[in-house]
């Protein structure tokens, strides 16, 4: 079955840098890669997804870019924000015929500082 | 995007009791399922709510543990079964509209067992 890693664990950065989250997954068959916020006592929210037709991705401050060949994808905040402060989830899977299924990273802990 | 609710949003159990998660949407969907995400943790799938059918469960679940309905195209629900303090998590579900691989996530249910 699929396996992703994300990393790091924890990023800490000052109000108006940049922050980047990097995973990696197994299966090549995998075509859809989103990526969720959770913030304290919420569930998890879609902020962006990129599929595998795709190498780059941009929403406002948010980016997505993956690279097929070496299976990875990352997350790119530019000119953070306190309120950019959450859990991020990747994900990847998507449908493959019979079923749709998402597998999930182990989760990245962003705080933004003042 | 869709609205998802669940009841209740936590509540605290003793052990050897079971609880029924209910999940409603505001739209109908094709695919709904069921996560579970352990204190500070990831998001691992339980099983697939089919409407109509049984759930197909992912390794490590049993029906008989995780009881799941699906009477019809915008609500679910899941039980937990016999609970002892290592099911303590927050329970989530989640919706795939038609003709899309996105999920979309409830707020959750954050359950304590004693």
């Amino acid at each position: 079955g699929e396996n992703v890693e994300q990393h790091p664990s924890t990023l800490s950065v000052q109000e108006g840098d940049s922050a980047v989250i990097k995973c990696t997954y197994s299966d090549s068959a995998s075509n859809y890669f989103p990526w969720y916020k959770q913030e304290l006592g919420k569930g998890p929210q879609l902020i962006i997804d990129i599929r595998s037709n795709v190498g780059e991705k941009k929403d406002q401050r948010i980016a997505v870019t993956l690279n097929k060949t070496a299976k990875h994808f990352s997350l790119h905040i530019t000119e953070t924000q306190p309120e950019d402060s959450a859990v991020y989830f990747c994900a990847a899977g998507g449908f493959t015929g019979t079923a749709s299924k998402l597998t999930f990273g182990t989760g990245t802990r962003l705080q933004v500082t003042l | 995007s869709a609205v998802i609710s669940q009841k209740p949003s936590r509540d605290i159990c003793q052990r050897g009791t079971s609880l029924t998660i209910q999940c409603q949407v505001d739209s109908q969907v094709t695919m709904m399922f069921w996560y579970r995400q352990q204190p500070g943790q990831s998001l691992t799938l339980i099983a697939t709510a089919n409407q109509g059918s049984e759930a197909t469960y992912e390794s490590g679940f049993v029906i008989d543990k995780f009881p799941i309905s699906r009477p019809n195209l915008t609500f679910s629900t899941l039980t937990v079964s016999n609970m002892s303090p290592e099911d303590s998590s927050i329970y989530l579900c989640s919706v795939e509209p038609a003709s899309t691989d996105t999920q979309y996530f409830g707020p959750g249910t954050r359950l304590t067992v004693l």
